[in-house]
């Protein structure tokens, strides 16, 4: 199976601040049809996850342009440009090129 | 729109079986997969299993023995199944649509005598 090691787990920021959070993968996320199906989601306290990156780097619809995707093959990247207090929760990143799908351990952002 | 919404019991008494149900609307079962998603509190997600839009199911190897998920078309439904149950599933248990895109609110388990 393939494990998605996130870092940090735990990260302290300040409003306005940028800040990134790492997922890397034991193996190349680049499927055979040349999509490499790597998502980032939010959880915000008492919510279910949302959906706010996929395709490593496509935005979906209706969230803000602060957040931004990178990466490729094993290494990807989430950053958010200037955090707002309603970007506090914990982000997940996920795979689904190779079965069975898999979840990062999770990055809790907090306000410092 | 797009809504999922998983219901059933919210305790299990232990070795008792798990019975959910996500009922879909705003997309159809034949078009998108639907997976099953687990979080013990305070935890993370752990992917359970998978109905693909065929009908073809694939299972979390580790609850492959415990686990079956069906459906009905019909009525815009997939079912979860779970038995021999232990505390250690105690969880929220959500359904997703097929890249993660859509969530339902999650419906939390206890199991518990």
């Amino acid at each position: 199976d393939v494990v998605l090691t996130q870092t940090p787990p735990t990260l302290s920021a300040t409003i306005g601040q940028s800040v990134s959070i790492s997922c890397r993968s034991s193996q190349s996320l680049l499927h055979s049809n040349g999509n490499t199906y790597l998502n980032w989601l939010l959880q915000r306290p008492g919510q279910p996850p949302q959906l706010l990156i996929y395709l490593v780097s496509r935005l979906e619809s209706g969230v803000p342009n602060r957040f931004s995707g990178s990466g490729s093959g094993t290494d990807f990247t989430l950053k958010i440009s200037g955090v707002e207090a309603e970007d506090l929760g914990v982000y997940y990143c996920v795979q689904s090129t190779h079965a069975p799908w898999t979840f990062g351990g999770g990055t809790k952002l907090e306000l410092k | 729109q797009v809504q999922l919404k998983e219901s059933g019991p919210g305790l299990v008494q232990p070795s008792q079986t798990l019975s959910l149900t996500c009922t879909v609307s705003g997309f159809s079962l034949m078009d998108y997969s639907v997976h099953w998603v687990r979080q013990p509190p305070g935890k993370g997600l752990e992917w359970m299993g998978r109905m693909k839009y065929d009908g073809d199911t694939y299972y979390n190897s580790a609850l492959k023995s415990r686990l079956s998920i069906s459906r009905d078309t019909s009525k815009s439904q997939v079912f979860l199944k779970m038995n021999s149950l232990q505390t250690e599933d105690t969880a929220i248990y959500y359904c997703t649509r097929d890249y993660f895109d859509y969530w339902g609110q999650g419906v939390m388990v206890t199991v518990s005598s």
